[in-house]
């Protein structure tokens, strides 16, 4: 059973309109989630986190939004930008495992 | 600072060959991790380590070992290649259990 899903695998935005992706997860000893970007041919680099204790983080054009009684999380980018297209994956941890799920990514495109 | 370094960035295996995968990292971080992924999916757990001389099982250990003699080396080892190796595979490190993860550049493994 997939602990962590992403279930739109593309979503495709106009330059400077908002991007909105979706993340569910059912482990609810998850306490620390996390979006990461990835770019082809280059590893996944650290966007934004939440933990469990806030609903809401923002840094710069992104933003996190955690919703726990709904077990959903979800990034706004705002404005999109083309150099934004990239792979989004959200992941969530558990306590001091450390060790992150991730889910299956959305690919972003964001159109000139 | 290299960061995460990850050889070879491609390989081809035959079958029943088997190789290792080599990841440095220079943060001086404790908790390293051996992701795979696999084309349209996300990323999964092979094996993680909490500090030097400790090692665990992730979610897809079958086929794979480690070992973390010192905090900068956690070689991924290869015994027997089977097709379903075939995959990207990502070296990570991470400082404290609820921070990022810092990724390496990937290595591209295939099985034929």
């Amino acid at each position: 059973d997939q602990q962590v899903k992403q279930n739109s695998p593309s979503l495709s935005v106009q330059e400077g309109r908002i991007s909105i992706l979706n993340c569910d997860y059912t482990n609810s000893m998850f306490d620390y989630f996390l979006w990461y970007k990835k770019y082809p041919a280059e590893g996944p680099t650290f966007l934004i986190s939440i933990s469990s204790i806030k609903d809401k983080n923002e840094d710069g054009r992104f933003t996190v939004f955690l919703n726990k009684s709904a077990k959903h999380l979800s990034l706004h980018i705002v404005p999109s930008q083309p150099g934004d297209s990239a792979v989004y994956f959200c992941a969530a941890s558990a306590g001091s495992a450390g060790k992150s799920t991730f889910g299956d990514g959305t690919t972003l495109t964001v159109k000139p | 600072n290299a960061g995460v370094t990850q050889t070879p960035k491609f390989r081809i295996l035959k079958i029943g060959q088997s190789m290792t995968l080599q990841c440095t990292q220079d943060m001086n971080h404790n908790y390293m991790y051996w992701y795979r992924q696999d084309p349209g999916m996300g990323l999964k757990l092979i094996y993680y380590s909490v500090g030097a001389g400790i090692t665990d099982k992730g979610e897809v250990p079958n086929g794979y070992n480690v070992s973390r003699s010192t905090t900068e080396d956690f070689p991924l080892r290869l015994e027997l290649a089977a097709p379903s190796q075939t995959s990207v595979y990502f070296c990570a490190t991470q400082g404290q259990p609820v921070t990022e993860a810092f990724f390496g550049q990937g290595t591209r493994l295939t099985v034929v």
